[in-house]
């Protein structure tokens, strides 16, 4: 299963709505989660199941989407946000990532 | 508090091999599925591969698949990745990454990650 995020890179302000969206190549129900990954660390885990918020990440972030369509949103973009975002599909083996998506300072 | 800890990474020549380790601490480690995850310099993610808490299931991605060999110890909370023929493709940060249920496929994905070790392949 392909994972296609869109866009890969953006430019974006501290205050900005911003938005991430990936596409899986089949239907994989909701079985899609989001990471976020700053340089030179691990990746940590924001979104699983595509809407549920991982405990202790702000309430700035939410998902959407089931299906093939899903849907990473930063309600207010913060400082700590900037960032490279992706996504992963658990529908299936082999596990799939999508590209990622650089979020830059504007 | 979970910890993973991974070690062994380091230079080899095309077509050696590597044992990677990972520690695991802090949780049920024998109850749990693993998995390796790595990042090329510069690039994005890709699962190399994943094991069942019994070792009954295994998979691996195409990219490694007859070549590496992933293995747990539960007895000393281990997580293995054994690595032959080795190619500069194979160049990346690997990860061990615990999934946030026990299980992976049709799970919540991976909430625990290692720092990661580096396995540089080059002459």
């Amino acid at each position: 299963i392909q994972l296609t995020q869109s866009p890969s890179s953006l430019s974006a302000s501290v205050g900005d709505r911003v938005s991430i969206t990936c596409r899986a190549s089949q239907g994989i129900s909701s079985y899609l989660v989001w990471y976020q990954q700053k340089p030179g660390k691990a990746p940590d885990l924001l979104i699983y199941a595509a809407s549920t918020l991982q405990s202790g990440v702000p309430s700035r972030f939410s998902g959407s989407g089931s299906g093939t369509d899903f849907t990473l949103t930063i309600s207010s973009l913060q400082p700590e946000d900037f960032a490279t975002y992706y996504c992963q599909q658990l529908n299936s083996y082999p596990l799939t990532f999508g590209g990622g998506t650089k979020v830059e300072i504007k | 508090e979970v910890q993973l800890v991974e070690s062994g990474g380091g230079l080899v020549k095309p077509g050696g091999s590597l044992r990677l380790s990972c520690a695991a601490s802090g949780f049920i480690f024998s109850t749990y599925s693993m998995s390796w995850v790595r990042q090329a310099p510069g690039k994005g993610l890709e699962w190399v591969s994943s094991i069942s808490s019994s070792s009954s299931h295994i998979f691996y991605a195409d990219s490694v698949k007859g070549r590496f060999t992933i293995s747990r110890d539960n007895a000393k909370n281990s997580l293995y990745l054994q690595m032959n023929s080795l190619r500069a493709e194979d160049t990346a940060v690997y990860f061990c990454a615990r999934p946030l249920t026990m299980t992976v496929i049709e799970g919540n994905g991976f909430d625990s990650w290692g720092q990661g070790t580096l396995v540089t392949v080059s002459s």
